[in-house]
């Protein structure tokens, strides 16, 4: 079993649907990210939980709404998005305040908006 | 100015050649340093720690030079499976902890 599941692959959505991307880590990690990466730019932090509390939300519209029922899963809610959202969304997941706190991704969501 | 710098490439070499690729960050606090490989559309993958005594796995060798902020990543041998961008990821200080990504560095490997 993959450390970091993340459905689904791809994504095709109108721009007045709602959809929502999941994440599940089985590291026993106590933090978990969703990471937008668009062509020609770093990966751009969006949100962190940490013991499912949310502790980062980098300024991201509201069109997008997270969600964190546990430490282990990771929801990302995604209502009437526009084309500029069509990215690689990345969940990931990492031991906070470990020593040696190294990430862990998904294998990420390729979404298009239409 | 960005928290962390990378050269894009791309880099095109043969088989069986050495290769390097650089990275400066901004923040001397920075904690811990990273090299990740990411596949087209796929998922970055860690691919080592860099610590500040320099580390080796197999063909890939990283070093850390903290007074000038800037860390290596050195591929020997290269293999046509080298091909992949690279990204160079810096760990923050204590507030806030956040992973800061590189744009990464394209690299194909030539038959």
């Amino acid at each position: 079993e993959t450390g970091v599941t993340q459905t689904p692959r791809h994504l095709v959505m109108g721009m007045t649907n709602k959809k929502s991307l999941k994440c599940e880590q089985h590291l026993g990690h106590n933090a978990m990210y969703w990471y937008k990466q668009s062509a020609k730019k770093p990966l751009e932090l969006m949100f962190v939980y940490n013991f499912k509390e949310q502790t980062e939300n980098n300024s991201v519209p509201s069109r997008f709404s997270p969600e964190c029922p546990n430490s282990s899963h990771l929801f990302l809610h995604l209502h009437t998005l526009q084309p500029e959202d069509s990215a690689l969304y990345l969940c990931a997941s990492s031991d906070r305040g470990a020593a040696n706190e190294k990430l862990f991704f998904g294998s990420g969501t390729q979404l298009s908006v239409l | 100015r960005k928290e962390v710098e990378q050269d894009p490439g791309p880099f095109n070499v043969p088989e069986g050649a050495t290769v390097a690729f650089n990275c400066t960050y901004s923040n001397s606090a920075s904690q811990s340093f990273f090299w990740y490989r990411q596949d087209c559309r796929k998922e970055p993958k860690l691919l080592m720690s860099v610590y500040s005594s320099g580390n080796e796995d197999g063909r890939f060798t990283a070093q850390l030079n903290r007074a000038s902020q800037y860390i290596s990543l050195l591929i020997r041998d290269s293999k046509l499976s080298d091909s992949a961008t690279y990204l160079c990821v810096v760990k923050g200080t204590n507030t806030g902890n956040q992973f800061y990504f590189g744009t990464g560095t394209s690299l194909t490997v030539i038959p």
